[in-house]
């Protein structure tokens, strides 16, 4: 199966300050990625769409100016918290879409973001 | 995208198969049956997926009924690392450039 890195696996930061999160398929080129955040003991939400080289589909209640998603290439996607506050501690988590022959999304192995 | 229901919990005895059931009452016929696996702390892994027809691959086998309306998940031979949180979800089509609606799922316990 194809593979996707996330990058930091883990950060804690100040409140106030901003963490950009990386999100890379390694081995195909993914035209869609997706961003999801996962609390404790919770299932995992899904926070927008992102297509090579358009514009995040957000979803309902996600606030867009908070969490910037930029996918530049095929390969690669961010997601920056911007202004970061406590309760946006939680495990962030993108997956990859769109390759050919497959069936399947393919999930990176998470971030977990701590707010101080 | 349909609704799916899942028991919050089930165990397992090592070595014995895990039978995981779905309900998907409200499927359309354009939708197909997903499932991923969630370890603690991981990234979800895809498992398998059906329309009609039951399925089986290295992993796991997908029992569809007749109507569509339910599904069950089997793991043949369960291991203590098959322990994680099992997701149904039903979504249209099978590329994979359509959003994923994860529900509570079923947390799986293997035990010795």
């Amino acid at each position: 199966g194809a593979v996707v890195s996330q990058h930091p696996s883990r950060v804690i930061c100040k409140s106030g300050t901003s963490v950009k999160i990386e999100c890379r398929s390694l081995d195909f080129q993914a035209t869609t990625m997706f961003w999801y955040r996962q609390f404790p003991k919770q299932s995992l939400m899904l926070m927008a769409t992102s297509n090579e080289g358009s514009k995040a589909t957000y979803e309902q209640g996600v606030e867009k100016d908070k969490f910037l998603i930029n996918h530049a290439s095929l390969t690669l996607s961010t997601l920056t918290v911007t202004s970061a506050h406590p309760e946006d501690s939680s495990f962030y988590i993108c997956s990859a879409g769109g390759q050919e022959g497959y069936n399947e999304q393919f999930f990176g192995p998470g971030t977990r973001l701590t707010v101080l | 995208d349909a609704k799916t229901t899942q028991p919050p919990s089930m165990d397992c005895a090592e070595g014995r198969a895990a039978n995981l059931p779905c309900n998907h009452s409200t499927i359309s016929g354009n939708e197909y049956v997903y499932w991923y696996r969630q370890i603690h702390s991981q990234g979800p892994q895809y498992i398998i997926h059906g329309l009609k027809n039951n399925e089986t691959n290295e992993m796991a086998s997908l029992i569809i009924t007749e109507d569509r309306k339910s599904s069950t998940l089997i793991l043949p031979h369960a291991t203590l690392r098959d322990t994680a949180v099992y997701y149904c979800i039903v979504r249209v089509g099978s590329g994979t450039a359509s959003k994923l609606t994860f529900g509570t799922g079923t947390r799986l316990q293997v035990t010795l």
